[in-house]
């Protein structure tokens, strides 16, 4: 059955950067797109971005431009999130998710498969 | 680009229907048929209930029912039970091709 396994919860001081994993298995991880979402404590689920994990390209929120950056290991069927220059508000779980199918549109059509979420404090 | 527009709360007895309304632009809700519907109970990972406006992953009720109008899609959810009351949040693919979540709503059932 697929299964996406993240890394654990983490501390940061505001300014540092976190790399979260997300480990997948049970499909062919290079046929499905991985996407991140985040929802700060009692908020709204807010879109980071995606990765198509067979050819490495990218797309990111306007909102995190310049400070997200999303990479995979097909090696290791293993997806990561970057988040750089923290500051309090960063504070929220993030989720990577499996897009619903493969293929060329299936990357807009929804998420299927949640990691469990890493939990990322950002405090001084 | 902004959340897009749900209520944030609805509420309905067991047995009943609830609507849950997700107002978005020509940008986004209504310029593609790519609206999904997330479940999202207390300290848990969301859950896909609808794709593609109006179809159902496998394994989800038949009581959950998704449609669509203009720049508003619908999220029915028919013969309410108690374990439906969660957060709900809708999504949508958009002109700069991304993805745009809305507000959430939170059911209760009463």
């Amino acid at each position: 059955q697929v299964q996406l396994v993240q890394s654990g919860a983490e501390v940061k001081k505001p300014g540092a950067s976190v790399k979260v994993s997300c480990k997948a298995s049970g499909y062919t991880f290079t046929s499905y797109a991985m996407h991140w979402v985040r929802q700060a404590p009692g908020q709204r689920l807010e879109w980071m971005g995606w990765i198509n994990a067979g050819n490495g390209n990218t797309k990111y929120s306007q909102k995190f431009q310049g400070r997200v950056t999303i990479t995979r290991d097909t090696s290791a069927s293993t997806a990561y999130m970057e988040l750089s220059s923290l500051r309090s508000e960063d504070t929220a779980v993030y989720y990577c998710a499996r897009a619903y199918c493969s293929g060329g549109s299936c990357y807009k059509r929804g998420l299927t498969n949640w990691g469990q979420g890493t939990l990322v404090t950002v405090s001084s | 680009q902004s959340a897009l527009t749900q209520p944030a709360s609805v509420s309905g007895s067991p047995g009943q229907s609830i609507t849950i309304s997700c107002t978005g632009t020509s940008s986004d809700v209504g310029g593609y048929n790519y609206v999904s519907w997330y479940q999202q109970h207390p300290g848990k990972a969301p859950k896909l209930m609808i794709y593609d406006v109006s179809n159902r992953p496998s394994g989800v009720s038949n009581r959950f029912s998704g449609s669509k109008s203009g720049n508003t899609a619908s999220l029915t959810i028919s013969g309410l039970q108690a374990e439906d009351e969660a957060d709900y949040y809708c999504s949508s693919y958009t002109s700069s091709s991304t993805l745009e979540f809305g507000g959430g709503t939170k059911l209760t059932v009463l």
